[in-house]
Formats: C-alpha cells, sequence, structure tokens
C-alpha cells in the first residue's frame, strides 16, 4: 500500500544553518504531496504542497519539490529560525481521500 | 474565521466510561476524518466520512465509532475506553478532488484512559 518514510529525528540545528528533512514515497499513481508543520501543543497546520511532477511547493522560506523519478518529497530552508522549532509530518493524499503521513520529525533550533 | 473545532481539548477518563470527543467545521468540507497520534507512530486514520451518512474505516478502527448526520459535526464515541487508547486526538476536514487536498486540522484532544 501506499507510504511515507521521513527521516528520523530529532533533529537540532543552529540558528542559520541550512536544513533539509528528507521524505520518499510509495504510491500508486500520481498523489498530491504535502508538509505539515507541529508546533508545542498546536494541531497540524498545513506548510506547502505540491500537486504533480516537478512542481515546487514553498511557503515561509520553506521548499520541496515533488520529484517523480526519486519518489521523493524533501523539505529544505536556507536558514532557519527558532521560532521553526517544531514536528515536520511528510505526507501523501491517498485515494479515499486521506493523508497518509510519515512519522514526524523533530527540529529544534538553538540560538 | 474558518476552523475546525474539538471539544474538550483534555480528557482524563476510566477504563469503560462510555465518551464522545465532538467535531465541528465551518467551512463546508466535504470530508472530515479523524487521527490519532502516537510517539514514533506519526498520525494514523481512525474513522473518515466523505459525506453525510457516509463514514468508512481508517487504518485503526477498533474501540471507536462515529457517525456523521450533519455536513459540520463528525463525532468520535468511545464505547468502552481502554488504556491503549490513551493518545492525542486529532479531527480534520477538507474538500476532495480525487486524490487528496489540504486537510485543515483541529487543536487537538488529549485523553488518557486509566
Amino acid at each position: 500500500g501506499d507510504s511515507v518514510t521521513q527521516m528520523e529525528g530529532p533533529v537540532t540545528l543552529s540558528e542559520e544553518a541550512f536544513l533539509t528533512i528528507n521524505c520518499t514515497y510509495t504510491a500508486t499513481g500520481y498523489p498530491s504531496l504535502f508538509w505539515y508543520v507541529q508546533y508545542p501543543g498546536e494541531g497540524l497546520q498545513l506548510l506547502l504542497k505540491a500537486t504533480k511532477a516537478d512542481d515546487k511547493g514553498s511557503n515561509k522560506g520553506f521548499e520541496a519539490t515533488y520529484r517523480k523519478e526519486t519518489t521523493s518529497f524533501h523539505l529544505e530552508k536556507g536558514s532557519v529560525q527558532v521560532s521553526d522549532s517544531a514536528v515536520y509530518f511528510c505526507a501523501l493524499g491517498g485515494s479515499q481521500g486521506n493523508l497518509i503521513f510519515g512519522k514526524g520529525t523533530k527540529l529544534s533550533v538553538k540560538p | 474565521e474558518a476552523q475546525v473545532t474539538q471539544n474538550p481539548r483534555y480528557l482524563i477518563t476510566v477504563t469503560g466510561k462510555k465518551l464522545t470527543v465532538t467535531c465541528s467545521q465551518n467551512m463546508n468540507h466535504e470530508y472530515m476524518s479523524w487521527y490519532r497520534q502516537d510517539p514514533g507512530l506519526g498520525l494514523r486514520q481512525i474513522y473518515y466520512s466523505m459525506n453525510v451518512e457516509v463514514t468508512d474505516k481508517g487504518d485503526v478502527p477498533e474501540g471507536y465509532k462515529v457517525s456523521r448526520k450533519e455536513k459540520r459535526n463528525f463525532p468520535l464515541i468511545l464505547e468502552s475506553p481502554s488504556p491503549n487508547q490513551t493518545s492525542l486526538y486529532f479531527c480534520a476536514s477538507g474538500l476532495r478532488d480525487g486524490f487528496g487536498d489540504e486537510q485543515f486540522f483541529g487543536p487537538g484532544t488529549r485523553l488518557t484512559v486509566l
């Protein structure tokens, strides 16, 4: 079945460091891909999405490109801030309208 | 303000005492869903509903019930809660355009079953 694999955390970075969180997927067809972010004590918020191959989603300095050939959707940010500390979830849109999530990657950014 | 609301936000109960967690959305979404979040397991879908009176099982439906009598509401019912249902629960809603679309999440309900 469809699945998402993302890098294990936690990830600890210093402020202004470069961030990459790897995400790969297995799916039939060409699903939409998402990154959600969960700040401490809150629900999930959509960070960015891409609906077809080679699309680049971007928001708040984060980017991810839908790579069909490598079945990947890696999240990147050039310069992280303390306020980016959160748990990041990669997800794909299932055929039933559901979301299939990775296990999440906790990011901590130190000043 | 477009939002998904859940109540209660926190709940401590005892084994076997029936409980309901309410979920409501004001965006006229057809699709609604319940997830549970557990450490190391990410989010797993419990039940979902594609429209009024249409519900279906997700990946971990055992021990849960849902109903969808109105478009805006999608309550989660635990008839006889057990300690392994201690978890963080999220309700979500979204449009459905065939192969997944953005879903909007509620703030979560932290449930502890003693």
